[in-house]
């Protein structure tokens, strides 16, 4: 089956730094891809497409300067989240589309916490 | 925009019993997809049963079905033979059809399988 990695699983990092989180499609290549962001007890609220060789589309809300996304091939995306405040503590999911049948496959998840 | 709306935010179940978890939806299009999905605390997000709303019957994935009522906009899952390893949170999702593979989630419903 299509498998989604993630990595890091869980980072933490000091207020005002920079973490970058890949999100890589193992066995498929994935044109689109999905940033979501899960708070403890919550469900998913997705943050924005990924799209390969293009710009990412953000969600209503989301800062694209402070969550930045950039999906270089059709198996990576990575996403950025720039001078990190413990606000931004939190799990974050991505998703690829597996164009052959159009199912969305998940990552394991990362735990970001920021002191 | 379209809404998930899962009222349940727990249930429990006995084992070997089955349970239903229920999901409304509101949408304005015809053409769509509906998920149901599964977080057990390892937080991966896994992929339990879809249904297509052009098809009239009910999808069934083995111990998991579903009873979709297209007019009244309702989407439940049903568990039968209930395992300790369904032990999880169910989330209800939707997707738009043609190439908008966004999903929309519900709150979700922790399911406690009890021994």
């Amino acid at each position: 089956g299509a498998v989604v990695s993630q990595h890091p699983s869980r980072v933490i990092c000091k207020s005002g730094t920079s973490v970058k989180i890949e999100c890589r499609s193992l066995d498929f290549q994935a044109t689109t891809m999905f940033w979501y962001r899960q708070f403890p007890k919550q469900s998913l609220m997705l943050m924005a497409t990924s799209n390969e060789g293009s710009k990412a589309t953000y969600e209503q809300g989301v800062e694209k300067d402070k969550f930045l996304i950039n999906h270089a091939s059709l198996t990576l995306s990575t996403l950025t989240v720039t001078s990190a405040h413990p606000e931004d503590s939190s799990f974050y999911i991505c998703s690829a589309i597996w164009t052959v049948n159009n199912e969305q496959f998940f990552g394991p998840g990362t735990r970001l916490t920021v002191l | 925009a379209q809404t998930v709306t899962q009222s349940q935010p727990e249930m429990s179940v006995q084992e070997a019993e089955t349970v239903t978890l229920s999901c409304t939806y509101d949408t304005s299009e015809s053409d769509y997809y509906l998920f149901w999905y599964k977080q057990p605390p390892s937080r991966q997000m896994i992929l339990v049963i879809r249904q297509e709303a052009y098809k009239q019957q009910n999808a069934t994935e083995n111990r998991f079905s579903v009873n979709f009522q297209k007019a009244a906009k309702s989407f439940s899952l049903k568990i039968s033979d209930s395992q300790l390893g369904d032990a999880a949170m169910y989330f209800c999702a939707y997707r738009g059809g043609g190439s908008n593979y966004k999903l929309t989630f519900g709150k979700g419903t922790l399911l406690t399988v009890n021994p």
